[in-house]
């Protein structure tokens, strides 16, 4: 399996403030993708990562607030802009685990703890 | 109605129980079923991936899928303390429906 850290692993804000999460992988891979995770809610997709395009987001997550970069394929960074106590959360990269460009499942990172006051 | 219904618990057991955990699902299009150990303050770990029906075993843990009842299930045999974690079911159609939907997670507790 893969390999990935993040960075930071956790980190207290202020509202207004924006932080850059980084995630790295040990090895090659096609699909990279960014989760939140609310307490007591289910992990919520914000975007694919895809490498040398704009970033594909889901359905209530857009650009301007969560800028992504894919400068690779094992590097890529997710920025919350403009906090607010509300994007308070655990982020989390993962990696489709097939080679190619379709994958059946992922492996997740460690994920980045974020408390905006 | 959620796509994925996953009771959160809390569950607790004495150690060398037999633990089941299940969730339900609606969307008929899944075929790819998961399940994810997540430790206190830690990223999800990849248990156990099975496509379709059918059972598959590995050691203490035996994954269950019913696609005509929309039903999985994951049974852990003597469990230990160790095996305290939340557990979150994961589906997906497979393919080009590689998104994954996820359970919000059944928070397990082993008594020693």
């Amino acid at each position: 399996s893969a390999v990935i850290s993040q960075k930071p692993s956790r980190d207290i804000c202020q509202r207004g403030t924006s932080l850059t999460i980084q995630c790295q992988v040990d090895s090659q891979v096609t699909m990279m993708f960014w989760y939140r995770q609310q307490p007591g809610q289910s992990l919520t997709l914000i975007a694919t990562a895809n490498q040398g395009s704009e970033a594909t987001y889901e359905s209530g997550f857009v650009i301007d607030k969560f800028p992504i970069s894919r400068p690779n394929l094992t590097f890529s960074t997710l920025t919350v802009s403009n906090m607010s106590p509300e994007d308070s959360s655990i982020y989390l990269c993962s990696v489709g685990t097939s080679g190619g460009a379709l994958t059946d499942t992922q492996y997740f990172g460690p994920g980045t703890r974020l408390t905006v006051l | 109605q959620k796509e994925v219904e996953q009771d959160p618990g809390p569950l607790s057991v004495p150690e060398g129980a037999i633990v089941s955990l299940n969730c339900t699902y609606s969307n008929s299009a899944f075929q790819y079923f998961m399940w994810y150990r997540q430790y206190s303050r830690k990223g999800p770990e990849l248990l156990m991936y099975t496509y379709s029906s059918g059972n598959k075993e590995d050691g203490r843990f035996t994954a269950q899928v019913d696609k005509s009842s929309k039903y999985i299930s994951l049974f852990i045999r003597d469990s230990q303390p160790s095996d305290s974690a939340t557990y979150l079911c994961a589906m997906n159609g497979g393919g080009s429906n590689y998104k994954l939907t996820f359970g919000k997670g059944t928070l397990l507790t082993v008594n020693p």
